[in-house]
Formats: C-alpha cells, sequence, structure tokens
C-alpha cells in the first residue's frame, strides 16, 4: 500500500490564486519530498523537508511537515499556468532507505 | 546540470518479447532505481541498485530483471513481455546518501500488445 496520500485527488484554480495539497503517511519518516510531474514527462524533485523540520520554503512553494498528525501540505503561492501539473509527495521511512510515493494530486492552473 | 536519460520515450512490443529499456545519467551516482507508473497507483518501485554489478528488488520485481554493468548505465529488462507490462517507466538516480534527492528520466511509455 501506499505510504503517502495525496488530497485532493484533482484541483482546478484560476492563475494568481494559491494552490493547496496535503499528504498524509502512514509511519514513522526521515524525511518527505515533493515532486512536480508535468504531462507525460519525468519527475522533478521540488523539496525536501526533514522530520526535524516544520516548514520550508522555495520560492512560490511553502512545504509544512506535522509529525504528529503524520501529514504535509505543500502551497503553491500566485499560481501560474505553467504550474499545471501532477504534484506528488514521497517518504523516506526513518528505518527504510526507499522513496515511496503517494497517488498524486492534479493541478489544473487556469488563464 | 544533471541529466538522466532513458533510451525511448515510446515503445511498442508483442507479447512474449523480450524488452530492453536502457537508462544512462552523467552526475556518477551511486545509486539508481526503476519505477512504473499506472494511473491511480503512483510510482511503484521495481528494482534499484546502489552500486555496480548490485542489485536489490523493490516492491513489484516480478516479471522483471536488471543489469548494471557500468556506474552510469541501469538497464530493465522485461524477459517476457505481457500486457500488464503496459505501463510508464521511470528511471532515477541519487547520490550515496539514499535518502536524498532523486533524479529521474523523462521516462518511457511502453505499450504490450
Amino acid at each position: 500500500s501506499q505510504q503517502g496520500e495525496e488530497d485532493p485527488q484533482a484541483l482546478s484554480i484560476q492563475e494568481g490564486e494559491n494552490a493547496t495539497m496535503n499528504c498524509s503517511y502512514k509511519t514513522s519518516i526521515n524525511n518527505l519530498q515533493w515532486y512536480r510531474q508535468n504531462s507525460g514527462r519525468g519527475l522533478v524533485h521540488l523539496i525536501l523537508i526533514r522530520s526535524n523540520e516544520r516548514e520550508k520554503h522555495s520560492g512560490r512553494l511553502r512545504v509544512t511537515l506535522d509529525t504528529s498528525k503524520k501529514s504535509s501540505s505543500l502551497l503553491i503561492t500566485a499560481s501560474r499556468a505553467a504550474d499545471t501539473a501532477s504534484y506528488f509527495c514521497a517518504t523516506v521511512q526513518a528505518a527504510g532507505n526507499k522513496l515511496t510515493f503517494g497517488g498524486g494530486t492534479r493541478v489544473l492552473v487556469k488563464p | 546540470d544533471v541529466k538522466v536519460t532513458q533510451s525511448s520515450r515510446y515503445l511498442v512490443k508483442r507479447t512474449g518479447e523480450k524488452v530492453f529499456l536502457e537508462c544512462v545519467q552523467d552526475m556518477d551516482h551511486e545509486n539508481m532505481f526503476w519505477y512504473r507508473q499506472d494511473p491511480g497507483l503512483g510510482l511503484r518501485l521495481i528494482y534499484f541498485s546502489y552500486d555496480v554489478k548490485m542489485k536489490e528488488k523493490g516492491d513489484i520485481p516480478e516479471g522483471y530483471s536488471v543489469s548494471r554493468e557500468k556506474k552510469e548505465r541501469f538497464s530493465l529488462i522485461l524477459e517476457s513481455a505481457s500486457t500488464n507490462q503496459t505501463s510508464m517507466y521511470l528511471c532515477a538516480s541519487s547520490s550515496p546518501d539514499r535518502h536524498e534527492t532523486q533524479y529521474f528520466g523523462p521516462g518511457t511509455r511502453l505499450l504490450v500488445l
């Protein structure tokens, strides 16, 4: 079964709006990563947050991590049409060494 | 700039054929991975390798094998392709710290008829 589960599965917003997606996981983690995938392409790493961190920023991206709730959120501020993509969270378990991906959130940003 | 390349973007094969998917990275990474991606199932790890001539099974290795003869190249082999192996195949590599960022290739979309 998947370690990470994203919510919602799909999201449609207007350009300029913020997009928020969530990821929940089941077991203790070493770190959690977010990736973006444009249609039919490979994944691109966006941001990594470690289990001892609570918040991290990268440009228009803000990631939070709540280890007590085993959840993370990715916020994209001031969205652009180019942000249209699928977004995946991936976890590295505390006792493991592999990335385990969730099913992804499809984001559509309408011009 | 980091680069992972895959030998084909699209492949069409027939049931029973032997299929080779090649992946090359130019970052001198020790770790390489093969995933398949299916709608609603996310990415699932097939095999990975932490060094030349070394391989470990991932979550769904059945029906697949791999080869790592050189550090930069990791091949995925479908010994006898079946229709349920129709999928998007993604290769990735990462630095020696296994917990860190993975760099992905563009993917190979395989159709088995």
